[in-house]
């Protein structure tokens, strides 16, 4: 059971260089969401996709964007990297609803130099 | 806003010590709570889940009560073990204006069991 599959799981960018974060779902879920994780921080959500086709601005979105390629991808751009998105990002999956589960793929650890 | 506080770790015990970590959180209505766990180099998985006051979420030995009056969803478990070291997170689901399912989490906290 392949679950929430990120690519790559780790990266160095050079401050101004561009990369995409892949992210793939094989759950059939309709909502996918992007985080970052900060030391002392917890996760905090970038944005997110309730469904196939829209997208919304979470509370740390500046400097980010994203596309729902279809219900099973969700990809984050940084366009022009800065060290402060040094961080580590999590995709993650679930079905609509307030009490299921989100599914986690195993994090992309980025370093922005 | 919708926030969550948990205790600062680190937590050091020693294996088949009890475990408490504290979560409290602000929310407007009724969220669902969550505790995550993350192991060294994994993503988060759910541990366990209370949707509604007084619920009690179990899972592994670990148990956690949804305390409405004194807003709190605090992590126990009985006798700790090595394999229990890890990163935890108390989480909220953020109702907003539709059920997105979105998650408000606490800081983490990081504890170590040693033999």
């Amino acid at each position: 059971n392949a679950g929430v599959t990120q690519t790559p799981k780790f990266q160095v960018l050079k401050t101004g260089q561009s990369m995409t974060l892949q992210c793939a779902q094989d759950m059939n879920h309709n909502s996918m969401y992007w985080y970052r994780q900060d030391p002392g921080m917890g996760l905090r959500l970038i944005y997110y996709s309730a469904s196939e086709g829209t997208t919304d601005k979470g509370e740390v979105p500046n400097g980010y964007n994203v596309s729902r390629l279809n219900k099973r991808e969700f990809s984050l751009r940084l366009e022009s990297a800065a060290p402060s998105q040094t961080s580590v990002y999590f995709c993650a999956s679930s079905d609509r609803g307030l009490n299921t589960e989100a599914f986690f793929g195993q994090g992309t650890r980025l370093t922005v130099v | 806003g919708n926030s969550v506080t948990q205790m600062e770790g680190p937590v050091t015990l020693s294996e088949e010590a009890f475990l408490t970590i504290n979560c409290t959180y602000t929310a407007t209505g009724y969220p669902s709570l969550f505790w995550y766990v993350q192991y060294p180099g994994e993503g988060l998985q759910l541990l366990l889940k209370a949707t509604k006051a007084d619920d009690k979420g179990s899972n592994k030995g670990f148990e956690a009560t949804y305390r409405k009056e004194t807003t709190s969803f605090h992590l126990e478990k009985g006798s700790v073990q090595v394999s229990d070291s890890a990163v935890y997170f108390c989480a909220l689901s953020d109702h907003g204006s539709s059920n997105t399912g979105k998650l408000i989490f606490g800081q983490g906290t990081t504890l170590q069991v040693k033999p």
